[in-house]
């Protein structure tokens, strides 16, 4: 079995600081690892993947997470926060090299950007 | 078109009618999964093909639930004698490879029982 869990259902922070995004995942075979963003009124968007490449992934929008497997976490960050980023993220779990393509998610976290 | 698309957009259906939810998927896209996403939820596997087969259908809630894709294109996720239970958003994505590792997804189709 594989889950995510997204510790924060909600986080703030003032433009032009630092955004971090807590994940911890549970699978029993090696996982890919996402982060996807949805806006309102919007699809589900990629913002980066892990398939066991590079531990450090960067993504679009100039986020970026680490993989730790000795803490079991996949945190998603960004520098600095801009406006644009407010959305909901989810942290997203996938058996690698399975044909089953199955998507498991967390339940979100909503980044509010305070001007 | 260049994504996946979906329709309705928006549905309202009385309590215990039927109703059938579409998905245009990428073109040439081998790989096809339903989700749902209740409100304040992540969303949650429904249902997956692979071309026209449907090779895993172990997240569909009941019976009323039934998805198909004939031709390994367009699919169709149909629930029927729907309940207030059911109001949430529908998302359809799609991925190129049996081993592609993202997939794409519709803006959803936001179904409301009344």
């Amino acid at each position: 079995a594989q889950s995510v869990t997204q510790l924060d259902s909600h986080v703030s922070v003032s433009e032009g600081t630092p955004v971090l995004l807590r994940c911890n995942y549970s699978s029993s075979y090696s996982p890919s690892l996402f982060w996807y963003v949805q806006h309102p009124n919007k699809g589900l968007q990629l913002l980066l993947k892990y398939t066991s490449a590079a531990t450090l992934v960067k993504g679009i929008n100039g986020f970026e997470a680490e993989f730790k497997k000795s803490e079991t976490s996949f945190h998603l960050t960004k520098p600095s926060a801009h406006m644009s980023d407010a959305a909901e993220y989810f942290c997203v779990v996938k058996k690698a090299n399975f044909g089953n393509e199955k998507l498991t998610f967390g339940t979100g976290t909503r980044l509010t950007i305070i001007p | 078109g260049a994504g996946v698309s979906q329709s309705p957009r928006y549905k309202v259906a009385k309590r215990g009618q039927d109703v059938a939810l579409r998905c245009d998927p990428i073109s040439g896209h081998v790989s096809l999964f339903w989700y749902q996403q209740a409100l304040g939820q992540g969303p949650e596997f429904l249902t997956y093909f692979q071309n026209e087969a449907q090779l895993d259908k172990s997240g569909l809630p009941s019976d009323r639930f039934f998805a198909e894709r004939p031709e390994g294109s367009v699919s169709t996720l149909k629930i029927q004698r729907t309940q207030q239970e059911d109001s949430a958003v529908y998302l359809c994505a799609s991925s190129l490879e049996i081993q592609g590792t993202e997939a794409f997804f519709g803006q959803g189709t936001r179904l409301t029982v009344v």
